[in-house]
């Protein structure tokens, strides 16, 4: 089956414990994407990789980091997350150069305490 | 200003009602236009695409974009419980380049 998977689902942690949350993709996608979804600011990207070994700052990328070192994967990592990190989290890909549709993920919750 | 504005709603209509969603936007660059639906606690899923300007329709729904005014648009005939959901539109000015998103409207039609 299709899809982009995002571990872990749900995540609770405490300011500056050091997480990572994986996606990866089984459609031989090129474009990778991370969105971070919160009430009435809607959905808003933080990176975006149009392939392997190469990354983009979207619009909210303080505080984050991303690698492609493999086309299937695009981890997200805080290096010290904070409580307005706290929101759902959305890993996204895209055949990319030719098609603008993205195929999202399940989500993941992350709470900073 | 931001990129994307979108209505958050909520919106309630009864079942069979038309239901129009629109967006307005700022940059001129915006090439690809998209609306996703969102079901609680999923992912944003795709509904519609277009380019440029002009009309789509996919079945019950009808996609339009309007460059000149900034302001795009998504109407649903014949509206159905099963569409109750958060609709996002999604734009960019290019393949593989930023997405901007609208905050969402969020849509229950009543049986």
């Amino acid at each position: 089956e299709a899809q982009v998977t995002q571990n872990p689902r749900y995540l609770i942690t405490v300011t500056g414990k050091k997480l990572t949350v994986t996606c990866s993709q089984n459609m031989n996608h090129e474009y990778m994407s991370w969105y971070r979804q919160d009430p009435g600011l809607g959905l808003r990207q933080i990176y975006y990789s149009m392939n392997v070994e190469v990354t983009d700052k979207g619009d909210v990328p303080e505080g984050y980091k991303v690698s492609r070192k493999e086309k299937r994967n695009f981890p997200l990592i805080l290096e010290s997350p904070s409580p307005n990190q706290t929101s759902l989290y959305f890993c996204a890909s895209s055949p990319g150069l030719v098609i603008n549709e993205q195929f999202f993920g399940p989500g993941t919750r992350l709470t900073v305490l | 200003q931001k990129e994307v504005e979108q209505d958050p709603g909520p919106l309630s209509v009864p079942e069979g009602a038309i239901v129009s969603l629109n967006c307005t936007y700022s940059n001129s660059a915006f090439q690809y236009f998209m609306w996703y639906r969102q079901y609680s606690r999923k992912g944003p899923e795709l509904l519609m695409y277009t380019y440029s300007s002009g009309n789509k329709e996919d079945g019950r729904f009808t996609a339009q974009v309007d460059k000149s005014s900034k302001y795009i648009s998504l109407f649903i005939r014949d509206s159905q419980p099963s569409d109750s959901a958060t609709y996002l539109c999604a734009m960019s000015a290019s393949t593989g380049n930023q997405f901007y998103f609208g905050t969402g409207t969020s849509l229950t039609v009543i049986p």
